[in-house]
């Protein structure tokens, strides 16, 4: 029983198209986030919702959009993909957004832009 | 600047012994510290928390020692096994705000019979 859902797990696409990812959580949580692991495999934080509410937006390209339709979905959209855009994609979620609570990570969405 | 730095080279050792991982910050004051356990392909595990008024935390074969003099994070595996093999990742979460985790590029443990 996955606890956080992301799809799809591999995703090509060409310059210029637009593109979604789909996160789901079925663990109860309060907050969301969407995580970037470049090729150098830091993982950097892009978006969190809290209770559907943005709370954390890092300096991401605008080409990038979270929407979080209730607090158990995150999804991320992304406009005119570029090829500095691969990379795998990483939503999580915890239990608030202040406390030391843990990361629950889905197992990625590796997107290549050719 | 702002860094977390982890071993970039992969640590190879034989089945039996202990792992010993570090991760050293500059410029961060965090509140806490997190290891996180990541496969090829899989999405990273949390292991272990330790907060910073905590000098030492275990958890079955794990220890991770948190000294905040010397900002710095270690995280042992004893009686280390080829499962154990994977990346390791430190994170850390700045005093005050959201809940933003900053993570380090991790540590590739190579757990060898």
């Amino acid at each position: 029983d996955t606890a956080v859902s992301q799809t799809p797990k591999y995703l090509v696409t060409q310059m210029g198209n637009d593109k979604s990812i789909k996160c789901e959580q079925n663990l109860g949580h309060d907050t969301m986030y969407w995580y970037k692991q470049d090729s150098k495999k830091f993982l950097k934080i892009m978006f969190s919702y809290n209770n559907k509410e943005l709370i954390i937006n890092e300096t991401v390209p605008n080409r990038f959009s979270p929407k979080s339709p209730d607090k158990a979905h995150l999804n991320l959209h992304i406009n005119s993909l570029e090829l500095g855009d691969s990379a795998v994609y990483f939503c999580a979620s915890s239990q608030g957004d202040a406390g030391p609570s843990p990361l629950h990570f889905g197992n990625g969405t590796r997107l290549t832009v050719t | 600047s702002q860094k977390i730095e982890q071993n970039s080279e992969a640590l190879n050792i034989q089945e039996g012994k202990t792992a010993t991982l570090t991760c050293n910050y500059t410029n961060y004051s965090p509140a806490y510290l997190q290891w996180y356990r990541q496969d090829p392909g899989r999405g990273p595990v949390f292991l272990l928390l330790i907060r910073e008024n905590e000098k030492e935390k275990r958890k079955e074969r794990l220890k991770v020692t948190f000294d905040t003099t010397l900002k710095q994070s270690l995280f042992h595996i004893t009686a280390s096994q080829p499962a154990d093999s994977a990346t390791y990742l430190c994170a850390l979460r700045h005093s005050g705000g959201y809940n933003k985790l900053i993570f380090g590029a991790g540590t590739r443990l190579a757990v060898h019979p």
